[in-house]
């Protein structure tokens, strides 16, 4: 299996433009979660999904953040309009939860707002 | 509202020593808990787990400690090793819920 996949790697962008992360989880995982990294706080969830639906979205910090999961096989988290307190690294994770507790992560988006 | 707290940014071991990384929770309901090891531009990987119905569990070098009183778990590692160098972070699932919540990560730099 080639894991949870997320594009772009690194993504820079200028303030207020509108950025969108890709994730494909893994095939047969019916969770998948989106975190960010930072210093102060680790990895924070940011929302996660069920069956495609989303389940908890009470970590998304503004309205400016949105995801959809429209199948199984792919996510995307939105951030418009971009923010320099933006910049993070994103990752997803994917699970499943009868077989297995623990999440399986993707390398991450780096993103840098300017 | 910090669920899962690692209190020590960064922890610094000699090669062959034990590494003790240590997490502190504050959600009873929480019934698992993981680890997980960072290296740098790479995801979390998943590293050693237990439940709450156990106090320790065992993984070859890594060993994690639960005490539900004192609602602390700890990671050991022995001997630590160079290739253990990298960013441990802790987290923790309630029981019924999917998610995991994470504290904010220790770098561990093992010494040559």
């Amino acid at each position: 299996d080639a894991g949870v996949i997320q594009s772009p790697r690194h993504e820079v962008t200028e303030m207020g433009q509108e950025v969108t992360l890709r994730c494909k989880p893994i095939s047969g995982h019916n969770s998948l979660f989106w975190y960010r990294q930072t210093m102060m706080r680790g990895l924070e969830l940011l929302i996660y999904f069920n069956n495609n639906v989303p389940i908890d979205d009470s970590g998304m910090p503004e309205d400016r953040f949105s995801a959809k999961m429209p199948n199984a096989s792919f996510s995307t988290l939105k951030i418009q309009p971009s923010e320099p307190r933006d910049s993070a690294v994103y990752f997803c994770a994917s699970s499943y939860r009868r077989h297995r507790i623990e999440a399986f992560f993707g390398q991450g988006t780096r993103l840098t707002v300017v | 509202d910090q669920q899962v707290k690692q209190n020590s940014p960064s922890l610094s071991v000699q090669e062959g020593r034990i590494s003790i990384l240590n997490c502190d929770y504050t959600n009873s309901m929480f019934d698992y808990f993981l680890w997980y090891k960072k290296y740098p531009a790479e995801g979390p990987t998943f590293l050693i787990s237990i439940s709450s119905i156990k106090d320790k569990n065992e993984d070859g070098r890594f060993t994690v400690f639960l005490n539900k009183s004192a609602k602390h778990l700890s990671l050991h590692i022995v001997p630590s090793q160079p290739g253990d160098s990298a960013v441990y972070f802790c987290a923790s699932r309630a029981q019924g819920a999917q998610k995991l919540v994470f504290g904010q990560g220790t770098r561990l730099t093992i010494n040559p």
